[in-house]
């Protein structure tokens, strides 16, 4: 079965500041892997996804994330962090097996970012 | 940009009443999804639903919930007679199909669900 490990509960950076997100999955094979973001109150809005080829995706509001076959990684990246970045991001992963998939989360990283 | 939308945003509900989330998926998606979120907890995948029938559900998704999609555009997730541990926020999600491969799923603003 797979799994999904986003090592820090909480991370705290000052606006401006760059940015990276830690998330390890468990799977048999190469997976579908995703980031979502969760402000206050709101949905889980994608910020980015990987499928296959390039392992360097880009996402929304200037996030990218690489995958790392052999460390089983893909962590999410922001050069510069901006005040409204605010918020909880979720690591998922899901099984290939075709269109209809479902998605394993880990238990998300809250960001705090400092004036 | 076309949205998942789901209702109520708030349902308080006594243990035991049986309750009707309801969601409408993004018009052109064929598969369809429910997850849930215990407060403190991960989000958890209920079912997938795919062509009118269940496509894949959990250890969760036990008989005392169903799925349906009774006209073209609502989605529906029902629990029958609900207990305290059902006190949850619960996301619909949507996703299309393609011929050229897999696309994401798209999540609603959640239902929060509170069983006294």
């Amino acid at each position: 079965a797979q799994s999904v490990t986003q090592p820090d509960i909480h991370i705290t950076v000052s606006e401006g500041a760059s940015l990276e997100l830690r998330c390890n999955y468990s799977y048999g094979a190469t997976p579908y892997l995703f980031w979502y973001v969760q402000s206050p109150g709101q949905g889980l809005q994608l910020l980015l996804k990987y499928f296959s080829g390039d392992t360097l995706v880009q996402g929304i509001k200037g996030f990218e994330a690489e995958f790392k076959r052999s460390q089983s990684s893909f962590n999410l990246r922001k050069p510069s962090v901006h005040w409204s970045d605010a918020a909880e991001y979720f690591c998922a992963v899901g099984a290939r097996g075709g269109s209809n998939y479902k998605l394993t989360f880990g238990k998300g990283t809250l960001l705090t970012v400092n004036p | 940009e076309p949205e998942v939308t789901q209702t109520p945003s708030h349902q308080v509900t006594q243990m035991g009443q049986e309750v009707i989330l309801r969601c409408v998926p993004i018009s052109n998606h064929l598969y369809f999804y429910w997850y849930r979120q215990i407060l403190g907890q991960k989000v958890e995948f209920l079912v997938s639903f795919y062509n009118n029938e269940i496509s894949e559900k959990s250890e969760i998704f036990d008989d005392q919930f169903s799925v349906e999609r009774p006209d073209g555009s609502n989605f529906t997730l029902k629990i029958r007679s609900t207990k305290l541990e059902d006190s949850a926020m619960y996301f619909c999600a949507s996703s299309e199909v393609r011929s050229r491969g897999n696309q994401p799923q798209h999540f609603g603003d959640g239902t929060r669900l509170s069983i006294l």
